[in-house]
């Protein structure tokens, strides 16, 4: 079974610093998607970075990148330069097959994510 | 502006009495799916459509129900809510399962009593 695992339930971060997101997954397939999305207190989900399982660089978007380690299944969030609008909830996806539920998104529990000034 | 718009955002009602919540995307995407957010568990998908007239069982299906007659609309239907519906609903859409970028609607809060 197909399973992603966030094991930070909250984190703090001093304003400028780098932050990395846990995020561990469990599959058996071959290809897969990976993403980060990020959820204010707003409640809309923003999507941030993507990473293919066949992609051969981490995946950047500005001050985000995926720290991908497909040997040991992880797919970490690093937030450089932290801003205090980075305050939010985290949730890390997997993009199942399409044969399993028309490849739905297996979401983490997510992550809390505080900045401090 | 491309989006995916939900109604209402905000809804209080009491057990049993059947609701709709309205989806619509005017990207012409394909697939469009529900999911629901509850705290600690994060999003599970309700039920997902790859085109018109086509749906399917996500994870929770049950107490839901969907249609899809048009391309842009897939409501999400409660015949008769429970308190253990309360939650946060999500729509989504994309040009196809495989696209990597998914939409995803505003969000409707759903509070049953």
């Amino acid at each position: 079974a197909q399973k992603i695992t966030q094991t930070q339930p909250g984190m703090f971060v001093q304003e400028k610093e780098a932050v990395t997101l846990d995020c561990t997954y469990d599959t058996s397939d071959q290809s897969y998607g990976l993403f980060w999305y990020k959820q204010p207190s707003s409640g809309e989900m923003i999507f941030l970075i993507y990473q293919g399982s066949y992609d051969e660089q981490n995946a950047t978007e500005g001050r985000y990148s995926l720290n991908f380690q497909k040997a040991r299944k992880s797919a970490n969030l690093v937030i450089s330069a932290s801003q205090l609008g980075d305050s939010a909830m985290y949730f890390c996806a997997m993009r199942s097959p399409l044969y399993n539920q028309g490849g739905k998104l297996i979401f983490g529990q997510g992550t809390e994510l505080s900045v401090k000034p | 502006e491309a989006q995916v718009t939900q109604n209402p955002r905000y809804l209080i009602t009491v057990t049993g009495k059947k609701l709709t919540v309205t989806c619509s995307q005017n990207m012409n995407h394909e697939y469009m799916s529900w999911y629901r957010q509850d705290p600690g568990l994060g999003l599970r998908q309700i039920y997902y459509s790859m085109n018109v007239e086509v749906t399917d069982k996500g994870d929770v299906p049950e107490g839901y129900k969907v249609s899809r007659k048009e391309k842009r609309n897939f409501p999400l239907i409660l015949e008769s809510p429970s308190p253990n519906q309360t939650s946060l609903y999500f729509c989504a859409s994309s040009r196809d399962p495989r696209a990597y970028e998914q939409y995803f609607g505003p969000g409707t809060r759903l509070t049953v009593t």
